[in-house]
Formats: structure tokens, C-alpha cells, sequence
């Protein structure tokens, strides 16, 4: 079982409103993940972490901005939702890449956000 | 660069029918592969995995073996059951994506009873 957990798991939201997503994991893992899926469709990376006060952008450009101040703990921040930004968020981690290790990812259960 | 190509879905099938999901990739050297599982409203759960070439990851009666002459790891299971119904990726993970997860499209499975 992972221990990596998110909340909300449902929100719906206005437009130009704040929003952050919590992500908190238990396993140590320095790598840290936010992806941005729409409903049974493709991942798409758009945040990473290797550790404390590391952050990089993922590969789908992406208004929300992360944080990294604690190991455990991988927030994502939009500053004004909306509705382009209705979507599922995935919080994920791994322990650091390793030739070999097999770096296993372990997801959280996702927030679904709907700006309306 | 390392990509991950998947068979389009949906795939549909009836309960007990053997399964194959085709997986090829392309990367340099011996990257890990691996098939992770999604069901309905949840998250993504790693289903299997394999290293090396040769390797059969294995799990919940889904087989996968990690061929490097066909740069393939397809899935495989020999009597699906509705509850297998969800979206299964395909991902790689090496050396030249800096061990970052390159994942295919997904393909969505659906099983009727």
C-alpha cells in the first residue's frame, strides 16, 4: 500500500478563485510528482521535485506553480482558476533514480477539480 | 528520445477471453519497464514490472516479459474478469530520461460479462 495522500478529492470552484492542492507522503521519497490528467486519457508531467527546495517544470506547461519545503510535503498552487484548468491532479512519488532500482512511482487517489 | 507507443483502445472484450495489450518502446541501453493500472475515479497502482531483459513481471494473473530484440513488453492475461475493466499504461524508465517516467497513451479495457 502507498502512503501518499491528497486532498480535496472533489472541488468545484470559480473562476479566478485560489486554489491549492495538498499532497503528503509517508515513505521518505525525495521525488515527488504532479501530473494533470484528463479522464482516462494521457499523463501529463507538470511539476517535479528531487527534494527539499527543488522544484522543475514538467513537460505540459502549466499556470500552477509548487513548493518544496518539507520532504513529505509537495503543494500545488493556482493563483486564478479557471475553467481550462477543470481537470484531475495526480500527486505522486518515487524514491530517488537509481540504475536498476526500477523506480517505482506511487500515486495518490487524485483531486478532481471542475472551475466553474 | 525514450517514447512508449500503446495499442489504441478502447479494447473490448467478454469475461474469460485471453488478453493482450501491445506495448513497444524506444530508448537507448536497458531501461526498466513497467504497466501501471487505473481504475475508474481512482489513482494509478503499479501492476508490474520488469528490470532486465528476459524478465516476466507478473501480478493478479497479468504477465508481461521484457523483450529487447522486439523492444516490447506487452501485457497479457489468459481469462479477463469485468472487475479487470479500468485503463492500463504502459511506462519506461532510464538512464537517458534521467530515469523520469516516459509513459504511453493508455488504453482503456473493457470487459463485458
Amino acid at each position: 500500500e502507498a502512503d501518499i495522500y491528497q486532498t480535496p478529492r472533489y472541488l468545484v470552484i470559480g473562476t479566478g478563485k485560489k486554489i491549492t492542492l495538498e499532497c503528503s507522503q509517508t515513505m521518505g521519497h525525495d521525488k515527488m510528482y504532479w501530473y494533470q490528467q484528463d479522464p482516462g486519457m494521457e499523463l501529463h508531467l507538470i511539476h517535479y521535485s528531487y527534494g527539499v527546495n527543488s522544484t522543475e517544470k514538467g513537460d505540459l506547461s502549466s499556470e500552477s506553480t509548487v513548493s518544496r519545503i518539507r520532504t513529505e510535503h509537495f503543494p500545488l498552487t493556482l493563483e486564478s482558476a479557471r475553467p481550462s484548468h477543470t481537470s484531475q491532479y495526480l500527486c505522486a512519488s518515487s524514491e530517488w533514480g537509481l540504475s536498476g532500482s526500477g523506480n517505482t512511482i506511487y500515486f495518490g487517489e487524485g483531486s478532481w477539480l471542475t472551475v466553474v | 528520445g525514450n517514447s512508449v507507443t500503446q495499442m489504441e483502445g478502447p479494447v473490448t472484450l467478454s469475461e474469460e477471453a485471453f488478453l493482450t495489450i501491445n506495448c513497444t518502446y524506444t530508448a537507448t541501453g536497458y531501461p526498466s519497464l513497467f504497466w501501471y493500472v487505473q481504475y475508474p475515479g481512482e489513482g494509478l497502482q503499479l501492476l508490474l514490472k520488469a528490470t532486465k531483459a528476459d524478465d516476466k513481471g507478473s501480478n493478479k494473473g497479468f504477465e508481461a516479459t521484457y523483450r529487447k530484440e522486439t523492444t516490447s513488453f506487452h501485457l497479457e492475461k489468459g481469462s479477463v474478469q469485468v472487475s479487470d475493466s479500468a485503463v492500463y499504461f504502459c511506462a519506461l524508465s532510464g538512464a537517458d530520461s534521467n530515469y523520469q517516467l516516459i509513459w504511453g497513451a493508455g488504453t482503456k479495457l473493457i470487459i463485458k460479462p
